[in-house]
């Protein structure tokens, strides 16, 4: 079985550029979270989406969105690049969205490089 | 504030004892929590999870231990193989905005041959 895929794999970007970020979850997941991951550290959590509706939203500024699509892949845009958003993103998926405890699964990442 | 803590950046074992990775978490209220194993250049990895109304899971050659008294969590790794070498993250699932993971650092597992 398929796991979560994620595209590009890698992405670089300069200042100012905007980025789009794809995900397709596990067959039957119909939750999608996004996170950052800086080199170093843990992943910090951006999104989370269920059923095409917004369910959390990390500590991150307005210049990222996401959204969900019927078939539940997502996209994370990130407008007006900064150098500090280099960095490696994370889709996840789950089967539910919200309060449950459902396994959060990770798709490999796209590592993105702003210059 | 939101934390997810571990004791040890590094850990160094020999191939066939056994690891021990601990974490502290800060939250009190949170009641799930989860470790992931994440190799070079790849995403983390499900390992093993654990609910607050456990104290200890076992999986295959993997086992946690919950202790919400002191809020810590260790995930013990039994006959370390190279293939274990990778950081390994605790993360802990907060109610609210969606039930996002807060993880911690990491541990960076090192076997030596």
């Amino acid at each position: 079985d398929a796991g979560v895929t994620q595209s590009p794999t890698h992405l670089i970007k300069t200042r100012g550029q905007h980025v789009t970020l794809r995900c397709s979850p596990i067959s039957g997941h119909k939750s999608v979270s996004w996170y950052q991951q800086v080199l170093g550290q843990g992943p910090q959590f951006i999104f989370q989406y269920y059923e095409k509706e917004e369910r959390g939203r990390g500590n991150f500024p307005d210049r990222f969105s996401a959204r969900q699509f019927p078939n539940y892949s997502s996209e994370l845009n990130v407008n007006a690049l900064l150098l500090g958003d280099s960095a490696l993103y994370l889709c996840a998926s789950s089967l539910e969205g919200g309060e449950s405890t459902d396994t959060q699964y990770f798709g490999p990442g796209t590592r993105l490089t702003v210059l | 504030g939101e934390s997810v803590g571990l004791h040890l950046p590094t850990l160094s074992v020999q191939e066939g004892d056994n690891s021990i990775i601990n974490c502290a978490y800060s939250n009190s209220a949170s009641d799930y929590f989860i470790w992931y194993k994440q190799e070079s250049g790849k995403g983390p990895q499900f390992i093993i999870d654990i609910r607050s109304n456990m104290d200890k899971r076992q999986g295959q050659r993997v086992t946690v231990l919950l202790n919400k008294t002191v809020k810590h969590l260790s995930l013990q790794i039994a006959a370390t193989q190279p293939g274990d070498s990778a950081v390994y993250f605790c993360a802990e699932r907060w109610w609210g905005q969606g039930g996002k993971l807060i993880f911690g650092q990491g541990t960076e597992l090192s076997v030596k041959p």
